[in-house]
């Protein structure tokens, strides 16, 4: 079935600084990727839409500059977390919406657990 | 907009009991339905989904939902609880197959020996 890659899976960074997050559809062509946040004991909120060749859409709330995504091919989608601050320590999730042919099926990254100190 | 409610943000089960976890949602158009588990600091795994045909869905590791349109629910069970079941799950609806989705809050199932 379709595999999203995420990568990194933990990552420790200073606060200031930046942090990219990868996902990548091995055996698919992603055209659009949603990006999830999930803090710990709560729900996935939807942060943003990135569609290949065109501008993410971001949800109320999530400031577009600090969280930038980046769709820059078929098989790539990236999140850039900017100037990172303790708030933004929180488990980041990517997600494909069905292939052709999947039957519904979204596909999952397997998450990156941002801890900002 | 839809939305997704699950009643109960912990349920705790003897090991071989029943499993309900509760799901009642809120669409403006025939949703399609969805149950996920998540085990710690992992993504979600899809256990089963509806999306048109027979309202009862069988899904993996003896797992099923039945959609009720008239109570608006998509109740997830199992006949019998094992340990490995412990884990947190999540309901989720969509409006179509492009859109994202949105998930209730969680419930998170213990399962005691």
């Amino acid at each position: 079935g379709a595999v999203v890659s995420q990568h990194p899976s933990r990552v420790i960074c200073k606060s200031g600084t930046s942090v990219k997050i990868e996902c990548r559809s091995l055996d698919f062509q992603a055209t659009t990727m949603f990006w999830y946040r999930q803090f710990p004991k709560q729900s996935l909120m939807l942060m943003a839409t990135s569609n290949e060749g065109s501008k993410a859409t971001y949800e109320q709330g999530v400031e577009k500059d600090k969280f930038l995504i980046n769709h820059a091919s078929l098989t790539l989608s990236t999140l850039t977390v900017t100037s990172a601050h303790p708030e933004d320590s929180s488990f980041y999730i990517c997600s494909a919406p069905p292939s052709a042919g999947d039957g519904f099926g979204y596909t999952f990254g397997s998450g990156t657990r941002l801890t900002v100190v | 907009a839809q939305s997704v409610t699950q009643l109960g943000s912990h349920v705790s089960v003897s090991e071989g009991a029943l499993v309900l976890l509760r799901c009642n949602y809120s669409s403006s158009v025939p949703p399609y339905l969805f149950w996920y588990v998540q085990y710690p600091n992992q993504g979600l795994q899809l256990l089963l989904k509806y999306t048109t045909g027979a309202t009862l869905v069988k899904g993996i590791n003896g797992f099923e939902a039945e959609f009720k349109k008239s109570e608006t629910s998509f109740h997830l069970t199992k006949p019998s609880a094992h340990m490995s079941d412990a884990a947190e799950y999540f309901c989720a609806v969509s409006l179509s197959g492009n859109t994202p989705l949105v998930f209730g809050k969680g419930t998170r199932l213990s399962v005691i020996a």
